[in-house]
């Protein structure tokens, strides 16, 4: 049973433009939620979480929105560069037990020059 | 800066070959990790390790098995390698700020 669900497997966006990449949870347990990055060949890399007593965190051109009442969680990157082009996971993990992090699927994002 | 070594970035083994895939992390964490990334699928955990010579089965254990003898390395076995095996294993432990999963670069094993 898929506990974190990316539904979209891929995403083209014109640079510039807004990428909005969702995730959706089913366990009420999970209160950290993380998204990160991945290129071809190498390990993913840490962009930005959110605890759930928070809605929004922001870190540059990456926001986090968490909407708990629906278990879903989307990235927001603007504006968004060619160098966004990657696999994005979304991980979510109940910080009351050990760091054992659930990852979603994954959604490739390609921005369009 | 936190580094977290993979013994080898490519490996190609043959069927029935043991495979020992190695994780050096110098964050002095406790907790380490090994997934397998395949397409369609994401990361899933095979095993992790919450202490020296602790272990727990992740989600997907069968037909591996792990060693912790010290608290930087841990090391990911495979017994009897497979076809079904050829994957990209990525190796973590937890970083100190976020409480973030940090990955080494991965191995992309090939089981011919």
């Amino acid at each position: 049973d898929q506990q974190v669900k990316q539904n979209s497997p891929s995403l083209s966006v014109q640079e510039g433009r807004i990428s909005i990449l969702n995730c959706d949870y089913t366990n009420s347990m999970f209160d950290y939620f993380l998204w990160y990055k991945k290129y071809p060949a190498e390990g993913p890399t840490f962009l930005i979480s959110i605890s759930s007593i928070k809605d929004k965190n922001e870190d540059g051109r990456f926001t986090v929105f968490l909407n708990k009442s629906a278990k879903h969680l989307s990235l927001h990157i603007v504006p968004s560069q060619p160098g966004d082009s990657a696999v994005y996971f979304c991980a979510a993990a109940s910080t009351s037990g050990t760091y054992k992090y659930i990852f979603g699927t994954g959604t490739r994002l390609k921005v369009l020059a | 800066d936190v580094k977290v070594t993979q013994s080898s970035r490519y490996l190609v083994k043959r069927t029935g070959e043991k495979v020992f895939l190695e994780c050096v992390q110098d964050m002095d964490h406790e907790n380490m990790f090994w997934y397998r990334q395949d397409p369609g699928l994401g990361l899933r955990l095979i095993y992790f390790s919450y202490d020296v010579k602790m272990k727990e089965k992740g989600d997907i254990p069968e037909g591996y098995s792990v060693s912790r003898e010290k608290k930087e390395r841990f090391s990911l076995i495979l017994e009897s390698a497979s076809t079904n095996q050829t994957s990209m294993y990525l190796c973590a432990t937890i970083g100190r700020i976020y409480n973030e999963q940090f990955f080494g670069p991965g191995t992309r094993l090939t089981v011919l």
